[in-house]
């Protein structure tokens, strides 16, 4: 059971330079989100999706873009990569929003130089 | 707005020792609480929940209680080990209150010693 999968797992980037990062749920579930981890700051939401084709905006989200175009696949998108999103970032999903329990990924790490 | 208060870290413990993570909330309607524990270099998953006010989440042999009047969700463990070492986060979902999103606490790192 893959559940939830992100990738890359690890990435370094210039300060300017772009990149994409992949969730991939192979459980169906309607709801995705993107989390960035920092020390002493918890998770913090960036974007979020309730369905294919959808997308929203969290708590943090200037800097970072994100699509959903298949239900099973939600992108995390840094146009201007700045050191300032030097974190660790985590997908996760669930099936309905009432439920609450999210299905979270085994998380991104990245710098920015 | 929602919002989860959890007590700072980090919290070092001996082997065996009583656990208590205290977390309190705010929240507009009637929300469900939830635990969730990051192991090191593993994402979150979740510890236990509760839906409604009185009910008790357990799981591996942690423990906490809904308490409506005192807005808490406090984590305990009668005897912890080593490793039960890990990052644990309290959490709310209020859908009643028009949010699909989990509102997390800022985390508690809790180090066991042998």
């Amino acid at each position: 059971n893959a559940g939830v999968t992100q990738t890359p797992k690890f990435r370094v980037l210039k300060t300017g330079q772009s990149m994409t990062l992949l969730c991939a749920q192979d459980m169906n579930h309607e709801y995705m989100y993107w989390y960035r981890q920092d020390p002493g700051m918890g998770l913090r939401l960036i974007h979020y999706s309730v369905g294919e084709g959808t997308t929203a905006k969290g708590e943090v989200p200037d800097g970072y873009n994100v699509s959903r175009l298949k239900k099973q696949n939600f992108l995390l998108g840094l146009e201007s990569a700045a050191p300032s999103q030097t974190s660790v970032y985590f997908c996760a999903s669930t099936p309905w929003r009432v439920s609450g329990e999210l299905f979270f990924g085994e998380g991104s790490r990245l710098t920015v130089l | 707005g929602n919002s989860v208060t959890q007590m700072e870290g980090p919290v070092t413990l001996s082997e065996e020792a009583f656990l208590t993570i205290n977390c309190t909330y705010t929240a507009t309607g009637y929300p469900s609480l939830f635990w969730y524990v990051q192991y090191p270099g593993e994402g979150l998953q979740l510890l236990l929940k509760a839906t409604k006010a009185d009910d008790k989440g357990s799981n591996k042999g942690f423990e906490a209680t809904y308490r409506k009047e005192t807005t808490s969700f406090h984590l305990e463990k009668g005897s912890v080990q080593v490793s039960d070492s890990a990052v644990y986060f309290c959490a709310l979902s209020d859908p009643q209150g028009g949010s699909e999103k989990l509102v997390f606490g800022k985390g508690t790192k809790l180090t066991v010693n042998p």
